[in-house]
């Protein structure tokens, strides 16, 4: 079946944007995580969605913000973007928050 | 809130054995484990359940200590492959918020 798809792959923006990225789950998976990666703070956990609700959100500034359609697809959106949201934007998806889940291969994101 | 890996980094030799470490703070639901290679996106080798169950991975096994909130990957006769960093992520009991310990850089040489 096919995997997690993200788009798009890399992105340059320019500081006080705003960005758009967008996952595609595997099909049949209701559950959707976005994660930020940076080399100094590793993988941190931004929101789940679970059929069209928020469940969860981790701590980031109310710029960062999410949703999900009735087809599991989800977008993340930055708002007024800063030079220190650069980074790897990465979604998974699984059919439920507690099992295993599979990654998309991310959205590379410059700020500069 | 974020579990706690060691090593951080870790060389060794193809046929060699590691061992990495997760302690929590907080109380564990369940433990998974994925690893990453460099440039790609992490994937999902084991998940390990409170009770017990575990699901498993090739040459690759766990342990789940519940009441010590840790967890264990063993990797046995390493190989060329096993090389990435390895993340383990913890479920709370209640609660979908999901969290990934700080990494363990993981290198085989020949």
């Amino acid at each position: 079946k096919a995997g997690v798809t993200q788009t798009p792959r890399y992105l340059i923006k320019t500081r006080g944007q705003q960005v758009t990225l967008s996952c595609s789950p595997i099909s049949g998976h209701r559950s959707v995580s976005w994660y930020q990666q940076t080399p100094g703070q590793g993988l941190q956990f931004l929101f789940e969605y679970f059929s069209e609700t928020q469940r969860n959100k981790g701590n980031f500034p109310g710029r960062f913000s999410g949703r999900q359609f009735s087809n599991s697809r989800s977008e993340m959106n930055v708002s007024t973007l800063e030079l220190g949201d650069s980074a790897l934007y990465l979604c998974a998806s699984s059919a439920d928050s507690r099992t295993e889940a599979f990654f998309g291969q991310g959205t590379r994101l410059t700020v500069v | 809130q974020q579990p706690v890996q060691s090593p951080q980094a870790v060389i060794l030799r193809e046929g060699e054995d590691a061992v990495i470490n997760c302690s929590s703070s907080k109380a564990l639901y369940s433990v998974h484990w994925y690893r990453q290679k460099h440039g790609e996106a992490p994937v999902f080798l084991m998940i390990l359940l409170k009770g017990g169950e575990q699901k498993g991975h090739e040459k690759i096994s766990a342990s789940f200590n519940e009441k010590k909130q840790q967890s264990s990957l063993y990797l046995t006769a390493s190989q060329l492959s096993y090389s990435g960093t390895y993340f383990c992520g913890r479920l709370p009991n209640t609660g979908n918020q999901f969290y990934f310990g700080t990494g363990t850089s993981l290198t085989v040489i020949p």
